[in-house]
């Protein structure tokens, strides 16, 4: 069964740096692609960009190049979304997901961490 | 990047009632790359349809997708108490990816 479990709720302070992780079992980790889908009540599901886990190939979307960064652990199959300035912008819920290939639907989706940045 | 815009923002209906969603693509999506998700409060999407009008195993027969051109269509049967939720349509066709803004089904 392909799973996707989500490291849990964040609270942090504008300026501050995070990672949040997404632990993958079920499947054959280096043969997939992880995207990271942000959620918001304003503006949705916004792709931010996806990684293929065998050779960290990363790619990002426009709107996201620059303000995050997405990595993979082979050793421990999981995949990372990292920030090193986080905005109040960032509010969000945020979700890994498994593709195929870089332009693809998505399959499976871990449960959600929601990060809150507040002063 | 392609743009989808889906209708309408909330559709009010019954339970047995026929469920007509649309999703318009602003530039024309090649290879019937579009998928359609669910989700429900609390949880994370989930992946109905993909190539347009492919149903993902285990989801039941009353969800159908299609197409005309630029615009897309999800199509519920019968609305079932477990149907109503929001409802995204995703374009696979180029990046970056994009997802419509939704329409919520919900009971009237």
């Amino acid at each position: 069964e392909v799973q996707l479990v989500q490291s849990g709720a964040e609270v942090k302070k504008p300026g501050e740096s995070l990672k949040i992780s997404c632990q993958c079992s079920g499947f054959i980790f280096t043969s997939y692609w992880i995207a990271w889908v942000r959620q918001t009540p304003g503006k949705g599901l916004e792709w931010m960009g996806i990684i293929y886990a065998g050779d960290s190939d990363a790619r990002y979307s426009p709107s996201f190049q620059g303000q995050v960064t997405i990595a993979v652990d082979k050793s421990s199959t999981t995949a990372f979304l990292q920030w090193s300035s986080l905005k109040a912008s960032d509010t969000a819920m945020y979700y890994c997901t498994t593709s195929y290939s870089r332009v693809n639907r998505f399959d499976h989706w871990g449960q959600g961490t929601l990060v809150t940045v507040s002063s | 990047e392609i743009l989808l815009t889906q209708s309408p923002g909330t559709l009010s209906l019954s339970p047995g009632e026929r469920a007509t969603l649309s999703c318009r693509a602003s530039q024309s999506v090649s290879g019937h790359y579009l998928a359609w998700y669910q989700q429900k409060p609390g949880q994370p999407p989930r992946l109905l349809i993909y190539g347009a009008t492919n149903r993902v195993t285990g989801i039941p027969d009353r969800f159908s997708g299609s197409e005309s051109g630029a615009d897309f269509t999800l199509t519920i049967s019968r609305l079932e108490p477990e149907d109503f939720a929001v409802y995204y349509c995703q374009q696979y066709d180029t990046s970056p990816l994009t997802f419509g803004g939704g329409t919520k089904v919900d009971i009237k």
